[in-house]
């Protein structure tokens, strides 16, 4: 049972624009969402988190918007840049438990 | 500070034989846990440990697998005996509080069944 669900499993932008990874979610319950970068044959890497009390959170070129009634969380990098080509992964968890991540989007930002 | 170090990068076994995986998380992190991740899946939690201490285990398939934390710092998760779906990343993450502000993950272990 996939409780958290990237639709997309690959992204191209080109350089400059922005990106737009989407993800959601089905356990109502969930209250902590993350997303994480992952380059190959790395561990991912922590990349920015939201809580449910709030809608947005931003961190420089990195900006999550959490839709609680849509139960739905988007990735947004402006500007894309090459160095963000990775494969991004959201992941949710109800308080105190543990995260459930999705399939992960690979994101190509093409220079 | 140091990362979440994992050994071996890669393994490679024949079905129904053993394999250990090792682990040794951020100095002073308590809680540390043990993925796996499928090709073309996400990181599935198998079992996660607050100190010495098993907190949730619930995914872990314990005919074959098993996971230990002496001594509350570095672990090791072994798998006897080994599936061809078994083949898979094992990744191990530390945290210093429980599940949030995210994990640190370690490089993982490509372990291959054959």
């Amino acid at each position: 049972d996939q409780q958290v669900k990237q639709n997309s499993p690959s992204l191209s932008v080109q350089e400059g624009r922005i990106s737009i990874l989407n993800c959601d979610y089905t356990n109502s319950m969930f209250d902590y969402f993350l997303w994480y970068k992952k380059y190959p044959a790395e561990g991912p890497t922590f990349l920015i988190s939201i809580s449910s009390i709030k809608d947005k959170n931003e961190d420089g070129r990195f900006t999550v918007f959490l839709n609680k009634s849509a139960k739905h969380l988007s990735l947004h990098i402006v500007p894309s840049q090459p160095g963000d080509s990775a494969v991004y992964f959201c992941a949710a968890s109800a308080t105190g438990n543990q995260f459930y991540f999705g399939t992960g989007t690979s994101l190509t930002v093409i220079p | 500070e140091a990362g979440v170090a994992q050994s071996p990068r890669y393994k490679i076994i024949e079905k129904r034989q053993s394999v250990a995986f090792w682990c040794n998380p951020i100095s002073g992190h308590a809680t540390l846990y043990w993925y796996q991740q499928i090709l073309g899946q996400g990181p599935k939690l198998l079992i996660q440990f607050q100190n010495n201490g098993v907190v949730d285990d619930s995914q872990l398939p314990k005919d074959r697998f098993s996971a230990e934390r002496l001594k509350g710092v570095d672990s090791t998760l072994k798998i006897q005996p080994a599936k061809l779906e078994d083949s898979a990343v094992y990744l191990c993450a530390s945290s210093s509080r429980t599940a949030h502000r995210g994990y640190t993950f370690g490089s993982g272990t490509r372990l291959t069944v054959v």
